[in-house]
């Protein structure tokens, strides 16, 4: 078996900031995503990558960037951080496509 | 693009009535592969079942699901729910070159005793 750990677990920021959200699995997967998850909208694809080096944006990647410079972690960096804004960023991986997906624990943000 | 769409936001039932969940969805492509994700509270989504063949019921932990590519659905469902059940339910669909992974909005199962 393996596991994905996301740091930190709790994150506060100001509004402005600029936030990193780090990522690693040690299953030895390909396919890497960050999710964000809000209340009564689901979880939303913000970026993935297929492989190393690799990044593709998702539906919600306005205003976040990302990073896969090995194949065992993915960070996803809150580029300018809203005012009040909370979410719960959630962290996934699969052996290629159509695979199930693994989820870490997630980062729960707030932003003051 | 892709897109998944879950009617009901919160479904609550009783201890031991059945359970159906909707989900529908939308894809250009002719081979989608749909998922069930189950998330209890304060851990995080896990796969419970999945399938891409048409017409054919896939069953996991008393769940079970029937792709139907005629009317675009994936509904889940229970004979029997229990109090375990309560969760939110994910339908979420990968088609094409299948590494895109669109979730929908998520149904909150409560079941009363």
């Amino acid at each position: 078996g393996g596991i994905i750990t996301q740091t930190p677990k709790f994150l506060i920021g100001q509004e402005g900031q600029k936030l990193t959200l780090k990522c690693q699995q040690n299953f030895n997967h390909d396919t890497m995503y960050w999710y964000r998850q809000d209340s009564g909208k689901g979880l939303r694809l913000i970026y993935y990558s297929i492989t190393e080096n690799d990044l593709q944006k998702g539906d919600l990647s306005e205003g976040y960037d990302a990073s896969r410079e090995k194949k065992s972690s993915f960070s996803l960096t809150v580029t300018s951080a809203q005012k009040n804004e909370m979410a719960v960023f959630l962290c996934a991986s699969r052996l290629g496509s159509q695979n199930t997906l693994y989820f870490g624990a997630g980062t729960r943000l707030s932003v003051l | 693009g892709d897109s998944v769409t879950q009617t009901e936001g919160l479904v609550t039932l009783t201890e031991g009535l059945p359970v159906m969940l909707n989900c529908t969805y939308q894809t250009i492509y002719s081979n989608p592969f749909l998922f069930w994700y189950v998330q209890h509270l304060n851990e995080s989504p896990r796969l419970l079942l999945k399938s891409f063949t048409d017409n054919k019921r896939t069953e996991h932990q008393g769940f079970h699901a029937t792709l139907h590519k005629s009317s675009s659905s994936f509904h889940l469902q229970k004979s029997s729910a229990q109090l375990s059940d309560s969760a939110l339910y994910y339908c979420a669909l990968s088609a094409g070159m299948g590494y895109k992974l669109t979730f929908g909005t998520g149904t909150s199962l409560l079941v009363d005793p």
